[in-house]
């Protein structure tokens, strides 16, 4: 199993491009996560998926759109780069089991600089 | 609302010392307690979690945390660092009522000293 893979690795964009990153599980996990990640400000959530077909808001999700079309994808979306979107983002998912917790399984991120 | 305090944003110990990273959680429930590794370059891995099955728990590499209700604290420690242990260290806690989501630290950067 790959388990959680991103794609791009690294990107550069100028203010005002748009892209998309994509995020793939193999693990059949309901939920799934988008966070970026800031010296010194930890993991913020962007948006996550409890299912395929859902979407919900995190802490910090202006300037991004998701969209889960299939379980296994979830993809995070830049209409209009601005420099404060340079980051590293990570997703991340896992299974739903009720009343319980569950692991989040992490992809190896995404390093987006916008100029 | 939940959150966590990671006390200090580096700790440096030397190789063979004890490793201790604080962290201290305020949560309106019963939570859920995690700590995640970040190795350089790389996603976040889980250490270990609390579920409160037991207040010691053993993680991976040699780490454990114990979770202290009246101190609202959920430490992390490893008797003995090594060279490999040098990484940023997230601690977090969960509200298994909302969407499985969890609340990230701010990170401690472990340095170890030859």
């Amino acid at each position: 199993n790959a388990g959680v893979t991103q794609t791009p690795k690294f990107r550069v964009l100028k203010t005002g491009q748009s892209m998309t990153l994509l995020c793939a599980q193999d693990m059949n996990h309901e939920y799934m996560y988008w966070y970026r990640q800031d010296p010194g400000m930890g993991l913020r959530l962007i948006h996550y998926s409890v299912g395929e077909g859902t979407t919900a808001k995190g802490e910090v999700p202006d300037g991004y759109n998701v969209s889960r079309l299939k379980k296994q994808n979830f993809l995070l979306g830049l209409e209009s780069a601005a420099p404060s979107q340079t980051s590293v983002y990570f997703c991340a998912s896992s299974s739903f089991r009720a009343g319980a917790s569950s692991e989040q399984f992490f992809g190896p991120g995404t390093r987006l600089t916008v100029l | 609302a939940q959150s966590v305090t990671q006390l200090g944003s580096h700790v440096s110990v030397s190789e063979g010392a004890l490793v201790l990273l604080r962290c201290n959680y305020s949560s309106s429930v019963p939570p859920y307690l995690f700590w995640y590794v970040q190795y350089p370059n790389q996603g976040l891995q889980l250490l270990l979690k609390y579920t409160s099955a037991a207040t010691l728990v053993k993680g991976i590499n040699g780490f454990e945390a114990e979770f202290k209700k009246s101190e609202t604290s959920f430490h992390l420690t490893k008797p003995s660092a090594h060279m490999s242990d040098a990484a940023e260290y997230f601690c977090a806690v969960s509200d298994m009522n909302r969407d499985d989501k969890i609340i990230f630290g701010k990170g401690t950067r472990l340095h170890i000293l030859p």
